[in-house]
């Protein structure tokens, strides 16, 4: 079965800590994506990449860092200097080259900051 | 850079009875609109999408309008179910961003039974 796995599914991080989350997909799509989502706050987007070894910063990149060394992996780091980091995280990867598309979204990352 | 709003933030009908969704946007290049369904704990998931070509699109009980020139675009789920419970998000792209959408922030839709 094609689909987008993230993982862990939930995760608790100390404050002062780094921590990656982790976004494969085996879809063959060229775009992923690392939104976040905050109650009545909707997704906004944090970094995306269209090819491998190319990322944009999105609306919200502070405190935040990605790297696209594989088509199929897009993993995502919550630094120390992300003031507000516990939020749900959520990855999607599109068919970009084949033009506006739908999303294909994984189960998402609940973050906690404890 | 574009804003998409989306109204009501809640929404509750009962069971059989149909529900609206309204989204608005700000920039006319915007030409590609697609509905997500996020169930609790989930991902979001595609449920309809419209491109700036056509006025309407229907798929059984879902069906999303789009008015060009007014720039909103509605979402419409008829005879609702307590499975149609979920919040519900618009989107809307542009040529000029690749595939970037830029989402509404959200409805959550409760069906009672």
């Amino acid at each position: 079965d094609g689909g987008i796995t993230q993982s862990p599914k939930y995760l608790f991080r100390k404050e002062g800590q780094n921590v990656t989350l982790s976004c494969e997909q085996n879809l063959n799509h060229d775009a992923m994506y690392w939104y976040r989502q905050d109650p009545g706050q909707g997704l906004r987007l944090i970094y995306y990449s269209q090819i491998v070894n190319d990322f944009q910063k999105g609306d919200i990149a502070e405190g935040y860092s990605v790297s696209r060394e594989k088509k199929e992996s897009f993993p995502l780091t919550v630094t120390s200097a992300q003031k507000n980091p516990t939020a749900f995280y959520l990855c999607a990867s599109s068919m970009a080259s084949t033009g506006q598309v739908g999303y294909t979204f994984g189960s998402g990352t609940r973050l906690t900051v404890v | 850079g574009e804003n998409v709003e989306q109204h009501p933030s809640t929404l509750s009908v009962q069971e059989g009875d149909s529900a609206v969704i309204k989204c608005t946007y700000s920039d006319s290049a915007s030409n590609y609109f697609p509905w997500y369904k996020q169930e609790l704990g989930k991902g979001p998931q595609l449920i309809i999408d419209i491109r700036s070509n056509v006025g309407e699109k229907k798929d059984q009980r879902i069906a999303v309008t789009l008015n060009k020139t007014a720039k909103h675009f509605s979402l419409h789920i008829t005879e609702t179910q307590p499975e149609d419970s979920a919040v519900y998000f618009c989107a809307a792209s542009n040529p000029n961003t690749g595939n970037q959408f830029y989402f509404g922030t959200g409805t959550s839709l409760t069906v009672i039974p």
